[in-house]
């Protein structure tokens, strides 16, 4: 089992271009979740989904949206990048029938300049 | 969920056991103490996690005081690959929580040769 992937793992943007960073997982995990992290900081929660066709906005969710068209992707959008996104992004899943932790992805570099 | 506050860092030598405290004095009683960890930017990990009574796995003991309001980390043995963030986190076990995990800044804790 790959777990949770996250692509790319790097990307570096010019101030308003956009991109999609790409969550999958091959658990079954029926939630999902974006955290942002910058540096010296914890995670802040940017959108999560409970389900498929479904999603939430967590604690950031200012200039992100996210999609859930198929249960085992997640994806985050960056519509106009702004510098202040420049972050390392990860993806987590997390079944409530199944256990009690969060499994996250490897995270994504963004840098936005 | 409630609030935590974790000494921001800490060291321990090899072998010796780290203690790692964490304060969370408004803890509701539905509530469980979650601790996880961050080596060198990768996603986190989770370690263990309890509600009041101690808990213990193959990573690492939870010591949760009678009160609830604070509780103790212990890795046994710490070797330099214990090297991390730890993250204590507290969190409704309630279905409207939906699994989100609210991370502070985490203790450093820094194992020494």
């Amino acid at each position: 089992n790959a777990g949770v992937t996250q692509t790319p793992k790097f990307r570096v943007l010019k101030t308003g271009q956009s991109m999609t960073l790409l969550c999958a997982q091959d658990m079954n995990h029926e939630y999902m979740y974006w955290y942002r992290q910058d540096p010296g900081m914890g995670l802040r929660l940017i959108h999560y989904s409970v389900g498929e066709g479904t999603t939430a906005k967590g604690e950031v969710p200012d200039g992100y949206n996210v999609s859930r068209l198929k249960k085992q992707n997640f994806l985050l959008g960056l519509e106009s990048a702004a510098p202040s996104q420049t972050s390392v992004y990860f993806c987590a899943t997390y079944s409530r029938d199944r256990g009690y932790e969060q499994y996250f992805g490897p995270g994504t570099r963004l840098t936005v300049t | 969920d409630a609030k935590t506050t974790q000494p921001t860092s800490m060291d321990c030598a090899e072998g010796r056991a780290a203690n790692l405290p964490c304060n969370h004095s408004t803890i509701s009683g539905n509530e469980y103490v979650y601790w996880y960890r961050q080596i060198h930017s990768q996603g986190p990990q989770y370690i263990i996690h309890g509600l009041k009574n101690n808990e213990t796995n193959e990573m690492a003991s939870l010591i949760i005081t009678e009160d609830r309001k604070s509780s103790t980390l212990i890795l046994p043995h710490a070797t330099l690959r214990d090297t991390a963030v730890y993250y204590c986190i507290v969190r409704s076990a309630g279905g409207t929580s939906y699994g989100k995990l609210t991370f502070g800044q985490g203790t450093i804790l820094t194992v020494h040769p």
